[in-house]
């Protein structure tokens, strides 16, 4: 199947600083990718999706200006925790979808793990 | 809105055992509904999804409109079956139908 690759898959960093993670479609193009989170022992909560150039869609309660999605090319979405704090300490997963319309499989990367000091 | 729930957490059952993953589903159209498994140390994947009516693994699941279900079933266990099943929901149109509602899930032991 296809593969979604998530970077980096663990990263730890103090409180009031800003980590990237990216997201990428490997062998295939995504004009759409969606960011989930995921707590420990809960479900995946879907926070935005990500759309090729163009703004990205956030849910209700998810904090724009703190989780800066930015998705420059049909194989990247990046996720940016500005100001990160102890409870943005989460697991993060991205999604991207084949096939370009709603009913493609989703393929999901391999998360990655945000610990804030 | 949608909504999934998976009663169980935790589901425990013995090797050749038939097994039961329960899900319901909250949503005023017409869903699809789609089983995903997470095995220990690997990302997500898709098990399976109602549209498909096809069993993958020896899994199967009937989406029953009347009782807003989408139980996943196999009539007899095996120990690789053990991870984590999320039930997940996708509603209608171009927007909601990319979005993914998820249960939250359920720890599926196969004990030997």
């Amino acid at each position: 199947g296809a593969v979604v690759s998530q970077h980096p898959s663990r990263v730890i960093c103090k409180s009031g600083t800003s980590v990237k993670i990216e997201c990428r479609s490997l062998d295939f193009q995504a004009t759409t990718m969606f960011w989930y989170r995921q707590f420990p022992k809960k479900s995946l909560m879907l926070m935005a999706t990500s759309n090729e150039g163009s703004k990205a869609t956030y849910e209700q309660g998810v904090e724009k200006d703190k989780f800066l999605i930015n998705h420059a090319s049909l194989t990247l979405s990046t996720l940016t925790v500005t100001s990160a704090h102890p409870e943005d300490s989460s697991f993060y997963i991205c999604s991207a979808r084949v096939g370009g319309g709603p009913t493609g499989e989703l393929f999901f990367g391999e998360g990655s793990r945000l610990t804030v000091l | 809105a949608q909504r999934v729930t998976q009663p169980e957490k935790l589901l425990s059952v013995f090797k050749g055992a038939p097994v039961e993953l329960k899900c319901n589903y909250s949503y005023s159209g017409s869903p699809e509904l789609f089983w995903y498994v997470q095995y220990s140390r690997q990302r997500l994947q898709l098990l399976l999804r109602h549209i498909s009516r096809e069993s993958i693994k020896g899994f199967t699941a009937d989406l029953n409109k009347g009782e807003t279900s989408f139980h996943l079933k196999k009539p007899f266990a095996q120990e690789e079956d053990s991870a984590m099943y999320y039930c997940a929901l996708s509603g209608q149109g171009e927007t909601s139908g990319s979005r993914l509602t998820f249960g939250e899930g359920t720890q599926l032991t196969v004990n030997p």
